[in-house]
């Protein structure tokens, strides 16, 4: 069975820094490209990042391009999200999600449970 | 950037109806487009991608056709647990993007 689990969702000040995390199970985590998508109160998803099985392609929406770095570890089956310079337009739900391929084709098929980001003074 | 407009905004159903969601691409995306579908607290749920292809488990009233620039969901006949909002993603090229989503309510 596909699990995701995302960590390290909290409260934190603007201009700080967080760090998420993925864990990921049940399937040959190398093998494919992940994403972070994020969710805005009451709004619609927005894709975040996404970074290619291996790990050697990344991408970036160019709300967060500069401020966050997605990374991941292949040998502990995890990903990441470094989220630096926060802003409180960056407070959303995270979610963690499994794309299709090693490219991040044929869409999102498991998503974690999402973590939620606050950013306020 | 692709920018995915989906319509309408708020699609009011009766159970047992058909139900019918655009979305349309700004520029062609092949058939390169993904549907969710997402429930209040929870996370979304992939329904087809490949514009028509359903993703495993996903029961035969939804189906997804389309390519280039037009894309449908169709659900042939809403039941309950239907009645939830709905998402189109394109994933041809970097940025990834989302529709805004079509909120399917109970008439």
């Amino acid at each position: 069975e596909v699990q995701l689990l995302e960590s390290g969702g909290g409260l934190v000040q603007p201009g700080g820094s967080l760090r998420l995390s993925c864990a990921a199970s049940g399937f040959t985590f190398r093998s494919y490209a992940m994403s972070w998508v994020r969710q805005a109160p009451r709004e619609g998803l927005e894709w975040v990042s996404t970074i290619s099985g291996s790990g050697g392609s990344t991408y970036y929406a160019d709300s967060v391009k500069g401020r966050f770095t997605i990374s991941r570890d292949n040998s502990k089956n995890t990903l990441y999200l470094q989220m630096n310079s926060l802003r409180a337009e960056d407070r959303a739900v995270y979610y963690c999600a499994k794309a299709g391929d090693t490219y991040g084709n044929y869409g999102h098929d498991y998503w974690g449970q999402g973590t939620l980001v606050t950013v306020s003074s | 950037e692709i920018v995915m407009t989906q319509s309408p905004a708020t699609l009011s159903v009766s159970p047992g109806e058909r139900a019918t969601l655009s979305c349309r691409a700004s520029q062609s995306v092949g058939s390169n487009l993904a549907w969710y579908q997402q429930k209040p607290g929870q996370a979304p749920r992939l329904l087809i991608y490949g514009a028509s292809t359903r993703a495993t488990g996903i029961p035969a009233t939804f189906s997804g056709s389309g390519s280039g620039t037009e894309f449908t969901l169709t659900i042939s006949s809403l039941q309950s647990e239907d009645f939830s909002v709905y998402y189109c993603q394109q994933y041809n090229d970097w940025p990834l993007t989302f529709g805004g989503g079509t909120k399917v309510e109970i008439k």
